[in-house]
């Protein structure tokens, strides 16, 4: 089975910008969630989808949100671009139950500038 | 509210030794934990997880990790480091209402270092 995949792997933006990520599940998991890495806080949880709903969200202001397309697919978009959104952004897909191993793609690393 | 300590955010062994990682969670609920592995530029990869089917859980490269509730830890050990063991390693513990939700919330991390 093909792993999770990603695009575009680096983007630079300017303050003010939005940015628009894009990650394609494994076939056949339909949870997608994504992920906030940066040195200083670490990995945080931005939310997740599953069957194209928003299942659960973590603690980000609503400048961060996302969709899910009916064939799992799942976009992140941030709007007004801020310096503290430089980070790695990574998706993860799973069959959606607590215990199932999330697959994690190889991120997207976006610097602000 | 779930919560992962990880306690030492730099480990250095040398090669063959003992490489022990720790890993203290709070949960509410009975927990599912996760250790990932990260490699420079690369996302996270599972090396093992606990669902309560066994305490002693096996993973890859070698890996394992004992669930103690007591303790409430979930420490991440290998007998015998290789240089390749040299990576970032994170300890998760699965957050969500009841079943359904998959929020990982995850350690800050630990930076394994291996040396000759």
């Amino acid at each position: 089975k093909a792993g999770v995949t990603q695009t575009p792997r680096y983007l630079i933006k300017t303050r003010g910008q939005q940015v628009t990520l894009s990650c394609s599940p494994i076939s056949g998991h339909r949870s997608v969630s994504w992920y906030q890495q940066t040195p200083g806080q670490g990995l945080q949880f931005l939310f997740e989808y599953f069957s194209e709903t928003q299942r659960n969200k973590g603690n980000f202001p609503g400048r961060f949100s996302g969709r899910q397309f009916s064939n799992s697919r799942s976009e992140m978009n941030v709007s007004t671009l801020e310096l503290g959104d430089s980070a790695l952004y990574l998706c993860a897909s799973s069959l959606g139950q607590r215990q199932e191993t999330q697959y994690f793609g190889p991120g997207t690393r976006l610097l602000v500038l | 509210a779930q919560s992962v300590t990880q306690l030492g955010s730099h480990v250095s062994v040398s090669e063959g030794a003992l490489v022990l990682l720790r890993c203290n969670y709070s949960s509410s609920v009975p927990p599912y934990l996760f250790w990932y592995v990260q490699y420079p530029n690369q996302g996270l990869q599972l090396l093992l997880k606990y669902t309560s089917a066994a305490t002693l859980v096996k993973g890859i490269n070698g890996f394992e990790a004992e669930f103690k509730k007591s303790e409430t830890s979930f420490h991440l050990t290998k007998p015998s480091a290789h240089m390749r063991d040299a990576a970032e390693y994170f300890c998760a513990v699965s957050d969500g209402p009841s079943q359904a939700g998959t929020a990982l919330i995850f350690g800050k991390g630990t930076t394994l270092s291996v040396s000759s």
